[in-house]
């Protein structure tokens, strides 16, 4: 089976311009996670979504910032404008139902990760 | 608030040497805890797990047992390979409302042949 699917593995761009970042969760997951990783701040939790549906940006630094989820197959996480300061690794996990007995243990699957570098 | 705390690295051991990398946590409500694995160049892997007291996460030669008097969760393993060295995180899940794992700041280790 395949695992979390992103896109692109690593991405450079300028300052001032539009980036995407793009996750495909694994089949039968209904919780998708969004984490952004630097040396200075280590794995930090931006958003995640249940059933489609966002339960917590709380994480999100600011405006500049969105995510989608339009399908159960399809997330995106978008930058507008970029910074120099958004330069880090993006993560895509997933999580599957939880079980309705004893409340589960909830394990995320992660992607391999966007390397995003903001000249 | 939730939080967990790791052993700084960088680590480096000899290989078949002993590994410990301590874990403490601070929570509301009654935590899940896990080691993530992260390889170079990789996305995090779940290591091992925990959901409650006394339990004891395996996999690989780790292992790690869920302590509630002491909010602990260490890592060890017994005799270290070249091929664990990576980055592991300790988190921790609560089970109520948010689905969120927060984790520790992540230790690096470093296993010389």
């Amino acid at each position: 089976d395949a695992g979390v699917i992103q896109s692109p593995r690593h991405e450079v761009t300028e300052m001032g311009q539009e980036v995407t970042l793009r996750c495909k969760p694994i089949s039968g997951h209904n919780s998708l996670f969004w984490y952004r990783q630097t040396m200075m701040r280590g794995l930090e939790l931006l958003i995640y979504f249940n059933n489609n549906v966002p339960i917590d940006d709380s994480g999100m630094p600011e405006d500049r910032f969105s995510a989608k989820m339009p399908n159960a197959s399809f997330s995106t996480l978008k930058i507008q404008p970029s910074e120099p300061r958004d330069s880090a690794v993006y993560f895509c996990a997933s999580s599957p139902p939880r079980r309705l007995a004893g409340g589960g243990t909830d394990t995320q699957y992660f992607g391999p990760g966007t390397r995003l570098t903001v000249l | 608030g939730n939080s967990v705390t790791q052993m700084e690295g960088p680590v480096t051991l000899s290989e078949e040497a002993f590994l410990t990398i301590n874990c403490t946590y601070t929570a509301t409500g009654y935590p899940s805890l896990f080691w993530y694995v992260q390889y170079p160049g990789e996305g995090l892997q779940l290591l091992l797990k925990a959901t409650k007291a006394d339990d004891k996460g395996s996999n690989k030669g780790f292992e790690a047992t869920y302590r509630k008097e002491t909010t602990s969760f260490h890592l060890e393993k017994g005799s270290v390979q070249v091929s664990d060295s990576a980055v592991y995180f300790c988190a921790l899940l609560v089970i109520q409302g948010a689905q969120k794992l927060v984790f520790g700041q992540g230790t690096r280790l470093t296993i010389n042949p």
